[in-house]
């Protein structure tokens, strides 16, 4: 039912950007592109969200191709802290909350 | 404000029992849905309520079902135990259930161990 590919593992220094990619080639448009994270022995907690603008919050920010079939999150600057599980995840507007997460991007962060 | 509150944390039951999760959500909140995350499987819709009404549900067996009370606190009950439903449950709670994009909160889980 997952309908985002990415990559199952990533790894950054401290202190430097990380560009974190998902696939989402059959995103439809009412399609939201929502990016939520994982710490361990935690919940998934909301990162960002965009429809077709790039976007920019406190914690990242999100790029969306023009065609909308990827995205991308940065992290500016990835701290320990940032070392989650990120899941690129797909909104469908009529079924809001039924969240398909995929296998998600396991981010470890090198001190 | 209180974040969404899940409980028991950890819990341990015989194959064969029944169990009930509680979730209850961020005040304000009327829609609540039910994640299973399995080290194999990932984290897997259950279902979705809004207003005491399920909305939506995922690809689970029958023993798996839930319910949401007037003040939006909702209750997941599994029935006759199996090993393979060792997991964490996770509800997430939303202001809403459609529209615009909206952030879901995540409770901690509880985590079900059935030995």
């Amino acid at each position: 039912d997952a309908k985002t590919t990415q990559p199952n593992s990533m790894e950054s220094n401290e202190e430097e950007p990380v560009h974190l990619p998902c696939n989402h080639s059959t995103i439809s448009g009412t399609d939201y592109i929502h990016w939520y994270r994982q710490l361990p022995s935690q919940g998934p907690e909301y990162v960002i969200h965009g429809l077709t603008s790039n976007v920019n919050n406190r914690m990242a920010s999100l790029a969306i191709a023009e065609d909308r079939k990827s995205s991308t999150l940065i992290l500016h600057r990835a701290t320990l802290r940032d070392a989650a599980v990120y899941y690129c995840i797909l909104r469908d507007r009529d079924n809001f909350n039924k969240f398909y997460f995929g296998s998600g991007t396991k981010l470890n962060v090198k001190p | 404000k209180a974040g969404v509150t899940q409980t028991p944390r950890y819990l341990i039951k015989t194959r064969g029992q029944q169990v009930t999760l509680s979730c209850s959500p961020i005040s304000g909140h009327r829609s609540v849905s039910w994640y299973q995350q399995t080290p194999g499987q990932g984290l897997q819709f259950l279902f979705e309520y809004f207003s005491e009404t399920q909305r939506n549900k995922g690809n689970f067996p029958g023993r798996f079902s839930g319910r949401q009370f007037s003040n939006s606190r909702s209750e997941m009950n599994v029935s006759t135990l199996e090993l393979g439903d060792s997991a964490l449950y996770l509800c997430a709670s939303s202001s809403k259930v459609g529209g615009s994009g909206t952030e879901a909160f995540f409770g901690q889980g509880t985590r079900l161990t059935v030995v």
